[in-house]
Order: C-alpha cells, then sequence, then structure tokens
C-alpha cells in the first residue's frame, strides 16, 4: 500500500544554521507533496507545498525540492531561528487513492541557541 | 469564519464505553478527514469522506465508524472504546486531494 518515511525523526541544529528533511514515498504516481508544521500542543499547519509538475519551491527562508525519479522529497530551512523549533511532517497523496493523503512520521526539530 | 471546531477538546472514557466526536467546518469544503495522532507514529488516517453522503477507510479504520449526514459537519464514532484507541484525534478539510488541509485543534482521549 501507500508509504511516506520520513528522516530524521529527530534534528538538532545550532541557531543560523540549516536544516534538511527528506521524505520518500512509494507510490511513483503521487502528485501532491505538502509540510505541515506543528508546535507543541497545537495542530498541524501548512507550511509549504509543491506538486509533481514542479522540482522546486521557495518560500523565503523555506524551499522543498522533488525528485520524482527517485521518488523522494524533501524540505529546506535555512537560517535556521528558535522559532522554527516544531515537528514537521511530510505528505503525500497517492494516484492509487487520490482522495488519501499520508503523513511521514515527523521530524522533531530542536534549534540550539 | 471558525475554519475547523471539534468538539470535545478532551474525554476520558472507560473501556467498553461509547462516544461520537463531532467536526464542524465552514469553509464549504467537500473533503473531510480523521487522523489520529500517537507519539512517534505521525497522523494516521483513519476514515475520510469526499463529499456528503459520502465515506470511505483510512489506514486504520478498525474500531471506528463516521457519517457524514451534512457537508459541513463529520462525525467520528467509538463503539466499543478501547486502552488502544487513547490518542489525540485531529479532524481536518479541504478542497480536495491536493489542496491543503486546515486542521482542528484536536480531541485528547484517554481511554481507561
Amino acid at each position: 500500500g501507500e508509504n511516506v518515511e520520513q528522516h530524521p525523526s529527530t534534528l538538532s541544529v545550532q541557531e543560523g544554521d540549516s536544516a534538511v528533511i527528506k521524505c520518500t514515498y512509494s507510490d511513483s504516481a503521487s502528485n501532491y507533496f505538502p509540510w505541515y508544521k506543528q508546535e507543541l500542543g497545537k495542530r498541524p499547519q501548512l507550511i509549504i507545498d509543491i506538486r509533481s509538475n514542479v522540482g522546486e519551491k521557495k518560500d523565503q527562508r523555506i524551499a522543498v525540492t522533488l525528485n520524482k525519479t527517485a521518488k523522494h522529497f524533501s524540505l529546506h530551512i535555512t537560517e535556521t531561528q528558535p522559532e522554527d523549533s516544531a515537528v514537521y511532517f511530510c505528505a503525500a497523496t497517492p494516484y492509487s487513492s487520490a482522495s488519501k493523503i499520508i503523513f511521514g512520521s515527523g521530524t522533531r526539530l530542536s534549534i540550539r541557541p | 469564519n471558525a475554519g475547523v471546531t471539534q468538539t470535545p477538546k478532551f474525554r476520558v472514557l472507560k473501556t467498553g464505553q461509547s462516544m461520537t466526536l463531532l467536526c464542524a467546518q465552514d469553509m464549504n469544503h467537500e473533503y473531510m478527514y480523521w487522523y489520529r495522532q500517537d507519539p512517534g507514529m505521525g497522523l494516521r488516517l483513519i476514515h475520510y469522506s469526499v463529499g456528503e453522503g459520502t465515506t470511505a477507510k483510512g489506514e486504520v479504520p478498525d474500531g471506528y465508524n463516521v457519517s457524514r449526514l451534512k457537508k459541513q459537519n463529520f462525525l467520528l464514532g467509538l463503539e466499543s472504546a478501547a486502552p488502544s484507541q487513547t490518542s489525540v484525534y485531529f479532524c481536518a478539510s479541504s478542497l480536495g486531494s491536493d489542496s491543503p488541509l486546515h486542521f482542528g485543534n484536536g480531541t485528547r482521549l484517554t481511554v481507561t
């Protein structure tokens, strides 16, 4: 069945450095790849998304890249700040069941001062 | 415009009891979803609906039932609660499967 794997499960970076989180998906026909940020005790919120006809998308300090051949996509956060500390989830919409949105297991990002 | 509203926020059940979680959205979204969130396991899809009167199974549907009698409401039922159903439950809605999810604030359920 559909599967989304996310690595690493925890990540600690120095404030100002970059953070990269990677996800792989199993359904080669998946076409929508969002990223969500969840602060402690809060609901997940969309931070960026990308569709299969695009290789890269950027929004200020956040960027997402998609490699359809390798079936993986990555979240890049540059110039990290304390408010970037949160759990980040990737997700994918499998083509075989286009109504589902399947999530990765999450990455807990900590920014060290 | 309240977005997605979940009730209740917290609930404690005893094994074997039943309850219904209510999700309401005022964004006229067609798609609605129920997820459960457990430590280290991310968000797992329980059931979803692509429109009024429709429901479908997600990744972990066993032990749950849903109904979508009105477009704005999506109900999640537990007929006979088990400790394994202790979790945080999130409802979400979207315009479509390739559109951003809007989440509610979650319901923390404990089954003893």
